[in-house]
């Protein structure tokens, strides 16, 4: 079954402290994209950061990076030097590249909170 | 930058009644989607399409069609709408063409059905 669990339905972190927001997802194939989205309380969902399953490196947005471990199929997401505006509700997903696969699975969503 | 519209931001409606929620984007892209949103439930895809006149199930189509008759236009149309059709719904584009193509959203519409 392809699914994506977030483990953690809140969380909450000092400003200018580092969180990070783990993600671990199920799938047998072996050619994937992987996201993290942020959705703010105003609503619009934006991409924080991608990263292609067949890249080693880990990919790094400004404050924003991930640990991908594709053996564990782990993709967790670590904020440094957190901001008020960082909270948010943090949603991570994968799709798939074979063939027409359009869809993205998501996970249920981490709600960050950030105390000043 | 991408914009994804959708038509309203609130929407009240009586139960029973044909709603209609209109998206529309502008950076030509030929995937959109249309999600609903839940507490605790995350997002749920309800359908999607990937070209013009063509559409396709997603996880949760019951109680909903679609219409694509233009490229920058996606609607979901509640034929009869039910109280459990409450909730937050998003529009989302993507392009196929863009080697890692991120979903791009408008800023939903809460409906309403009483």
């Amino acid at each position: 079954a392809q699914t994506v669990t977030q483990s953690q339905p809140e969380m909450s972190v000092q400003e200018a402290e580092t969180v990070t927001l783990s993600c671990t997802y199920d799938t047998s194939e072996s050619d994937y994209y992987l996201f993290w989205y942020k959705q703010p309380p105003s609503r619009q969902m934006i991409l924080v950061i991608r990263q292609e399953a067949y890249k080693q490196q880990n990919a790094t947005e400004n404050r924003f990076s991930v640990n991908f471990q594709k053996a564990a199929k782990s993709f967790s997401l670590k904020i440094s030097d957190s901001q008020l505006g960082d909270a948010a509700m943090y949603f991570c997903a994968y799709r798939l590249c074979a063939g027409n696969n359009r869809k993205l699975i998501w996970g249920l969503g981490t709600s960050l909170a950030v105390n000043p | 930058d991408v914009k994804v519209t959708q038509s309203s931001r609130y929407l009240v409606k009586r139960t029973g009644e044909k709603v209609f929620l209109e998206c529309v984007q502008d950076m030509d892209h030929e995937n959109m989607f249309w999600y609903r949103q839940d507490p605790g439930l995350g997002l749920r895809l309800i359908y999607f399409s990937y070209d013009v006149k063509m559409k396709e199930k997603g996880d949760i189509p019951e109680g909903y069609s679609v219409s694509r008759e233009k490229k920058e236009r996606f609607s979901l149309i509640l034929e009869s709408a039910s109280t459990n059709q409450t909730s937050m719904y998003l529009c989302a584009s993507s392009s196929w063409t863009a080697v890692v193509s991120p979903l791009h959203f408008g800023n939903g519409t809460r409906l309403t059905v009483t």
